[in-house]
């Protein structure tokens, strides 16, 4: 079993629509969850990183975290093609410092 | 801003030199991090380093050896480089607990 796993996609929604990136883990001592966004030829860049239960709120993005079920997700509203990536999910064990990613999910948003 | 440069953005080697890979980061941040990514098979962590002369092995070492003399500065070293570490590098550094900030990325190919 892979210590973060991700759907490769590629996710196609339309413009305007909520994308929904999904990311489970193995780790039940994970702590520290991040979001990066990676455009073609480019670094990761975070979006989010989230730490407990719940939902986290950050203009268009919305990650929410459940730690019983082991995994996270990532909302997009309104998505726009300038969202067109791959969305990484990374997680990071507690009292470690070692961060595992997942393959990443690639999105196209349709105009 | 956090500020992560890698040495080079582009490197082409031939099979059997010693190639190093520099990265300096500006944010006084105790860990460091070297992955490589290829296509399908996202980022795989090389080493990390938690401290200065810490270093500990990711999940695929083997080929690489790793240096960290000055807080600032993580090198990977390839010492014998051959065709299948033909790949993007990329180096990251985090505070404690917190997400990791990329560098710009070195395209590696050894031919």
């Amino acid at each position: 079993q892979k210590e973060v796993e991700q759907n490769s996609g590629p996710l196609s929604v339309p413009e305007g629509a909520i994308a929904s990136l999904n990311c489970t883990y193995s780790d039940r001592g994970s702590q520290s969850f991040f979001w990066y966004r990676q455009y073609s030829g480019k670094s990761p860049e975070l979006i989010m990183s989230i730490y407990s239960n719940g939902d986290k709120e950050d203009g268009r993005f919305t990650a929410q975290l459940n730690k019983a079920s082991q995994y996270v997700s990532l909302l997009i509203r309104d998505s726009q093609p300038s969202d067109s990536a791959t969305y990484l999910c990374a997680v990071r064990v507690g009292g470690y410092q070692k961060v595992t990613f997942g393959t990443g999910t690639k999105l196209q948003v349709i105009p | 801003d956090v500020k992560v440069t890698q040495s080079s953005r582009y490197l082409v080697k031939r099979t059997g030199e010693k190639v190093f890979l520099e990265c300096v980061q500006d944010m006084d941040h105790e860990n460091m991090f070297w992955y490589r990514q290829d296509p399908g098979l996202g980022l795989r962590l090389i080493y990390f380093s938690y401290d200065v002369k810490m270093k500990e092995k990711g999940d695929i070492p083997e080929g690489y050896s790793v240096s960290r003399e000055k807080k600032e500065r993580f090198s990977l070293i390839l010492e014998s480089a051959s065709t299948n570490q033909t790949s993007m590098y990329l180096c990251a550094s985090s505070g404690s607990n917190s997400p990791l900030h990329f560098g710009n990325g070195t395209r590696l190919t050894v031919t």
